[in-house]
């Protein structure tokens, strides 16, 4: 079956750490994107990525990073110099060009202890 | 940026009554409008989505309503059900521009009462 997935589920961090969270899809789309959700908040764009080894900042791409070395993975860092990093992150894809038909990835849920 | 937000952060039903949950948007330029269902811990499910040629589209229970005039879509749920419990979120996008990224809104929490 064709999916998105994110791992892991829960992430704890110790402050001044950076950690990595994992997307990958088979669905073959172009586009990939990262979003930020807290308590009573919409998603926030953190990063987006249209094609392998271009991505464009969101909102609040502060304290974030990625890299888009394959069409599949599109991984985001957050690194220490991002303040308030306790959130559930969500990653999506989509075809891209021709179509939005985002599908979302289960998000995992980073805590700093 | 632009955003797109919603009237009511929570609504609460009743098993079988219908619901409406509404967003407002600022920006004209959008031509394309999405519905989301989130439940808790999971990622958001399409329900529905609008182009901006249209100011009408029904799906299974689900009827999404867009006013271009006023900036304002809404989305009913028929004979809502308790597993319509969820928070709901619009979503606006540019299709000239397919492959940026949508714009949220910040959810509706719809509790469904049995």
């Amino acid at each position: 079956d064709g999916g998105i997935t994110q791992s892991p589920k829960y992430l704890f961090r110790k402050e001044g750490q950076n950690v990595t969270l994992s997307c990958e899809q088979n669905l073959n789309h172009d586009a990939m994107y990262w979003y930020r959700q807290d308590p009573g908040q919409g998603l926030r764009l953190i990063y987006y990525s249209q094609i392998v080894n271009d991505f464009q900042k969101g909102d609040i791409a502060e304290g974030y990073s990625v890299s888009r070395e394959k069409k599949e993975s599109f991984p985001l860092t957050v690194t220490s110099a991002q303040k308030n990093p306790t959130a559930f992150y969500l990653c999506a894809s989509s075809p891209g060009r021709g179509g939005y038909g985002y599908t979302f990835g289960s998000g995992t849920r980073l805590t700093v202890v | 940026g632009e955003s797109v937000g919603l009237h009511l952060p929570t609504l609460s039903v009743q098993e079988g009554d219908n619901s409406i949950i509404n967003c407002a948007y600022s920006n004209s330029a959008s031509d394309y409008f999405i519905w989301y269902k989130q439940e808790s811990g999971k990622g958001p499910q399409f329900i529905i989505d609008i182009r901006s040629n249209m100011d009408k589209r029904q799906g299974q229970r689900v009827t999404v309503l867009l006013n271009k005039t006023v900036k304002h879509l809404s989305l009913q749920i028929a004979a809502t059900q308790p597993g319509d419990s969820a928070v709901y979120f619009c979503a606006r996008g540019d299709t000239n521009q397919a492959g940026t990224a949508l714009i949220f809104g910040k959810g509706t929490t719809l509790s469904v009462s049995s």
